[in-house]
């Protein structure tokens, strides 16, 4: 298997602020990483692939504007929420690309982060 | 549009008994099949992952894949109150993100 953290695990802001969400591959280096975001009892929903040391590419729909992501060297990537509001509440949760050889990788998910913006 | 099929259930079992998840996608380019287990308010948690046709044993776990029908399976033997979760099922061509099936909850009761 493979480690990926996040951190922090939940956190609550106030309504316009900015929150830093960091996803580290602790155990292989990932030049690819996704963010996820899931609401209660609903799917996963891709927002962005996260590549080392170019831009995130970002699914329709999703404000790239609004939604930061910086992946600065091959164990981590981060998302910023940036003014986030009440309806930005949900569970972010990132992947980890680990390759397994040739053109085959699996992904490796963190154990999420939990916001919620009053 | 590629897409990822499953029954979103909820698949009801006894105790013991032997739990079948069922998967089906779209795209024939498909070249990786995974399968993950979501507990109510955790993040997935790779349970396997099958590359060519056939069976792949792991444990409890069977991953079937048949590729002429664009199929995949997990069987689960010996099902557990703990095994109660959504399952999800995940494809992918080389390069590509994952793309996930809404998921099939199941449930075992003891």
């Amino acid at each position: 298997g493979a480690v990926v953290s996040q951190h922090p695990s939940r956190v609550i802001c106030k309504s316009g602020t900015s929150v830093k969400i960091e996803c580290r591959s602790l155990d292989f280096q990932a030049t690819t990483m996704f963010w996820y975001r899931q609401f209660p009892k609903q799917s996963l929903m891709l927002m962005a692939t996260s590549n080392e040391g170019s831009k995130a590419t970002y699914e329709q729909g999703v404000e790239k504007d609004k939604f930061l992501i910086n992946h600065a060297s091959l164990t981590l990537s981060t998302l910023t929420v940036t003014s986030a509001h009440p309806e930005d509440s949900s569970f972010y949760i990132c992947s980890a690309r680990k390759t397994s050889g040739g053109t085959r990788w699996t992904q490796y998910f963190g154990p999420g982060t939990r916001l919620l913006v009053l | 549009q590629k897409e990822v099929e499953q029954n979103s259930g909820p698949l009801s079992v006894p105790e013991g008994a032997i739990a079948s998840l069922n998967c089906t996608y779209s795209d024939r380019g498909s070249q990786s099949f995974f399968w993950y287990r979501q507990y109510s308010g955790k993040s997935p948690e790779l349970i396997m992952f099958i590359y060519s046709n056939g069976d792949k044993e792991d444990g409890r776990f069977t991953a079937q894949l048949n590729k002429a029908s664009q199929y995949v399976s997990l069987l689960i033997r010996d099902s557990q109150p703990s095994d109660s979760a959504t399952y999800l099922c995940a494809v992918n061509q080389a390069g590509t993100a994952l793309i996930f099936g809404k998921g099939t909850t199941l449930s075992v009761s003891s």
